[in-house]
This record gives structure tokens, C-alpha cells and sequence, in this order.
């Protein structure tokens, strides 16, 4: 079946404007995550999402961070009045439920380049 | 707190030889998972293997085992049989329920295999 995808897979902008990255998880996964991953690190965890709901947003930097699964399946995060320490790679995951145990399959990411 | 370590920034073996990218993890949590990742240069994350802490045997996925300890918090993976497409980054990660269900990744290891 399909992976998870993501689109852009590339976005360029500038300081201060507004972007949103857009996820879609393998069908009938529950629970979807994003990290941020910056050049030479790990993934850093940013928000969990179980249905509709975020589960745990304890990751997000800062309130111009915000991310959204209005009807359980796709995902957006929203970043407003960018700064050039946004730009990294943006990974979405997602599991079949959100137990420790279940395993996140990745998608290709969305590398964000801010002016 | 939860923490994940990888002490080895880079390896290198030889093609057809077995190598192990160590990993310890730090978590007050009894029930929790370990992950094994991997990012080739292309950026997308491929999951490799997994270990439950009440596993009792180390997993093992074709050429992929993991050298649990769980006194000595470790988590070690195991390549036999190198291949040249095994270069790559690997990630360990941890996730368990009092952390946030948030999952926490090591800084990787960069693994190189030479002909």
C-alpha cells in the first residue's frame, strides 16, 4: 500500500512569511507525529496526534507553531513569521496506534529553506 | 529524563563483515520501546527493528538483531554480512508512555561500508 506522504517535499521562503507542510499517513493509521531534523541530528519530536486530537504538543518550539488533523487522516503544520532557525527537514510519521510499541513508518519530508 | 545516546559519530567495515552501533538509552519507565532506524542519503527514515522492554529475546529482522541488555540500558544493533547499500545513517530511537509518547532519538551513527 501507499507510504506516508508529504508535500512540498521543498519549500523556500522568507523571513516572516507564513508556511504550511501538509501530511498524509498510511490509510487507517490512528496516530501521526511530527519531528523536526536539522543538518547532522536526529529527529526532534514536535507534536503527537491520536485521531483528531494532539496528544502531546510538548515538542512545538514555540507558538508560532501549530499543527492540525481536523478530520483524523491528514495533517498540516503551520508555521507563521518564519525564521531563518525554522529551516530544516519536516518528517511526518505515523502508526497504526499510539502505544509505545507500535512502529512509525516515515515519509520523504519537507525540506524548509528560510531566507 | 528520557534520553537516548550513540556514542560513535562514524564507523566503518568492511563488505560481508559483521559490525554493532551501540546505543544506551535512560528511562525510569517500565514499559517502553526501542527503535532501530535507518536514513540513507536520500533523507526518507526506513524502519529496521524493533524491541519491547518485556521482550525476553532479542529481535532479530534478516540481517538486523538487537543485542538487548536491559540492566545495562542498551540496545545495541547488530549488521552481519555488510553490503554496500548499508551506508548510511542509523538512528536509535526510545518511546514510553510517561515520556508523552513523544520518541526520542539518538544523534545517529554514520556507518560506512568499504568495498
Amino acid at each position: 500500500g501507499a507510504g506516508v506522504s508529504q508535500t512540498p517535499s521543498n519549500k523556500v521562503t522568507e523571513k516572516g512569511k507564513y508556511v504550511e507542510l501538509r501530511c498524509d499517513p498510511i490509510s487507517g493509521h490512528t496516530a501521526l507525529y511530527w519531528y523536526r531534523q536539522s543538518l547532522g541530528q536526529g529527529p526532534e519530536f514536535l507534536i503527537y496526534f491520536q485521531g483528531t486530537g494532539a496528544a502531546d504538543d510538548s515538542g512545538l518550539p514555540n507558538d508560532r507553531f501549530f499543527a492540525v488533523r481536523p478530520e483524523g487522516s491528514v495533517s498540516t503544520l503551520k508555521i507563521q513569521r518564519t525564521e531563518r532557525g525554522d529551516s530544516a527537514v519536516y518528517l511526518c510519521a505515523s502508526s497504526y496506534g499510539g502505544s509505545s510499541t507500535d512502529t512509525q513508518y516515515f515519509g520523504p519530508g519537507t525540506r524548509l529553506t528560510v531566507l | 529524563a528520557q534520553k537516548i545516546t550513540q556514542t560513535q559519530p562514524g564507523m566503518f567495515v568492511q563488505e560481508k563483515e559483521a559490525v554493532t552501533l551501540d546505543c544506551t538509552y535512560d528511562t525510569s519507565d517500565q514499559s517502553y520501546g526501542l527503535f532501530w532506524y535507518k536514513q540513507p542519503s536520500s533523507g526518507e527514515m526506513i524502519f529496521l527493528i524493533y524491541q519491547g522492554s518485556y521482550d525476553e529475546q532479542n529481535a532479530t529482522e534478516g540481517r538486523y538483531s538487537l543485542n538487548f541488555q536491559k540492566a545495562r540500558k542498551s540496545a545495541n544493533l547488530v549488521i552481519s554480512a555488510s553490503q554496500l547499500g548499508d551506508s548510511a545513517m542509523y538512528f536509535c530511537a526510545m518511546r514510553s508512555g510517561t515520556g508523552g509518547f513523544k520518541t526520542i532519538f539518538g544523534a545517529g551513527t554514520r556507518l560506512f561500508v568499504k568495498a
